[in-house]
């Protein structure tokens, strides 16, 4: 079993949509919560990072972490193309970083 | 600020042969840590440096190795090509290593491809 999973999709919306992107992990020992979005050919690039369980906004994005059932969500509102990515869970202890696999988001005008 | 700036963008090479992928982080990063990215596997950790020192390395075979210089550039080198090993290599810096709040900067990969 990997130490991150994520559903890879691919996952399409209509611009304006809620997306809802989601891991699961099975270590307990992590300690920070990243989001990251990569497009195509380009490297990933910090969306947000969490440290405690909850919630934590930035625009039109929230990061949610629930450590108790070991899964982390990233929420888009208002999706517009420009979203339309890769996205890549990613996890840390001490100064290891385990990346789920990415879920590919297209946003359609 | 430049980015992390990786080189060359583009090869192909076939089985057998070697390969050297260079990374320069940014101004100032003193860790590099270098990933391989493919469609089913995702990112995988191959190795960290710090100080010209390795810190972790991952669960890739000893035809994987990488260096550090004095100004924090680093390289790493597959020796003897599997066709398997055609993936996206991605350096990442970051200020010090142990800095724990997600703050890996990605250059945009060399794309290797193993014929």
């Amino acid at each position: 079993q990997k130490e991150v999973e994520q559903d890879p999709g691919p996952l399409s919306v209509p611009e304006g949509a809620i997306v809802s992107l989601n891991c699961t992990y099975s270590n307990s020992a992590f300690q920070y919560f990243m989001w990251y979005r990569q497009y195509s050919r380009k490297g990933p690039e910090l969306l947000m990072y969490t440290y405690s369980s909850g919630n934590k906004e930035d625009g039109r994005f929230t990061a949610q972490v629930d450590k108790s059932s070991k899964y982390i969500s990233l929420f888009i509102r208002d999706s517009q193309p420009s979203d339309s990515a890769t996205y890549l869970c990613a996890m840390s202890k001490g100064n290891q970083f385990y990346f789920g696999t990415g879920t590919s988001l297209t946003v359609i005008p | 600020k430049a980015g992390v700036t990786q080189t060359p963008r583009y090869l192909i090479k076939t089985r057998g042969q070697q390969v050297t992928l260079s990374c320069s982080p940014i101004s100032g990063h003193r860790s590099v840590s270098w990933y391989q990215q493919t469609p089913g596997q995702g990112l995988q950790f191959l190795f960290e440096y710090f100080s010209e020192t390795q810190r972790n390395k991952g669960n890739f075979p000893g035809r994987f190795s990488g260096r550090q210089f004095s100004n924090s550039r680093s390289e790493m080198n597959v020796s003897t090509l599997e066709l398997g090993d055609s993936a996206l290599y991605l350096c990442a810096s970051s200020l010090v290593p142990g800095q724990n709040t997600g703050e890996l900067f990605f250059g945009e990969g060399s794309r290797l491809t193993v014929l």
